[in-house]
């Protein structure tokens, strides 16, 4: 069965720097990976979608990369701001739309 | 706008009663999802519909039923044979392009 693990569980940065977070997957016939953000007592925000043909996707400041071969997915995010403060989820999908979630980094970003 | 809409937002159930969640969502989506979030741990799939008027079971089925008499709609339904029922529960929908979409959730309390 798919494992998605996440590490660090939290994460804190001063406002500015650069940051990656990272996901990793245990089986690599994937679908695709998907990016989200969830603050607290919210649902669930996509941020980026990557498909399993691509090596990356960019939005604004938020990168996301995808090696399959590795099991790997990191989510970098340049120049931190407070308002990026909130837990970051990566979920990846198989075939038969069934999806594996994280269990996420709870990213603090300090003023 | 487009989204997924979940009511209502709390939720209070005493022992014993079974409470409905509501999830509509104008996406035109055909594949939606029930998931529960409880802290600490990733996302668990409860039940997911692929299309009107079918749906199959997740990994945490047990105490919960759904209907999907509408493309639009999938409410869940929390009995009383459910042992722990106290969580949040998230509900999703599929774009054609991959996208896992979420609305902003419930939270169900038990009394």
């Amino acid at each position: 069965k798919q494992e998605v693990t996440q590490i660090p569980a939290a994460l804190s940065v001063p406002e500015g720097e650069n940051l990656v977070l990272n996901c990793s997957f245990t089986d690599s016939a994937i679908y695709n990976l998907q990016w989200f953000r969830q603050d607290p007592g919210k649902g669930l925000t996509s941020l980026l979608l990557i498909q399993s043909s691509q090596r990356e996707q960019t939005s604004g400041r938020l990168n996301a990369s995808l090696d399959k071969s590795s099991g790997r997915s990191t989510l970098y995010i340049a120049a931190s701001q407070p308002g990026d403060s909130a837990t970051y989820l990566c979920a990846v999908r198989h075939t038969g739309n069934q999806f594996y979630f994280g269990t996420g980094t709870s990213l603090t970003v300090i003023p | 706008d487009g989204g997924i809409t979940q009511s209502p937002k709390y939720l209070f159930r005493k022992e014993g009663q079974n409470v409905t969640l509501s999830c509509e969502q104008n996406l035109n989506h055909d594949a939606m999802y029930w998931y529960r979030q409880d802290p600490g741990q990733g996302l668990r799939l409860i039940y997911y519909s692929q299309i009107v008027n079918d749906f199959q079971k997740g990994d945490i089925a047990e105490g919960y039923s759904v209907s999907r008499e509408k493309k639009e709609s999938f409410p869940l339904t929390v009995t009383s044979a459910q042992k722990n029922p106290t969580a949040f529960y998230l509900c999703a929908s599929l774009a054609e392009n991959g996208e896992l979409f979420f609305g902003e959730g419930s939270r169900l309390t038990v009394l």
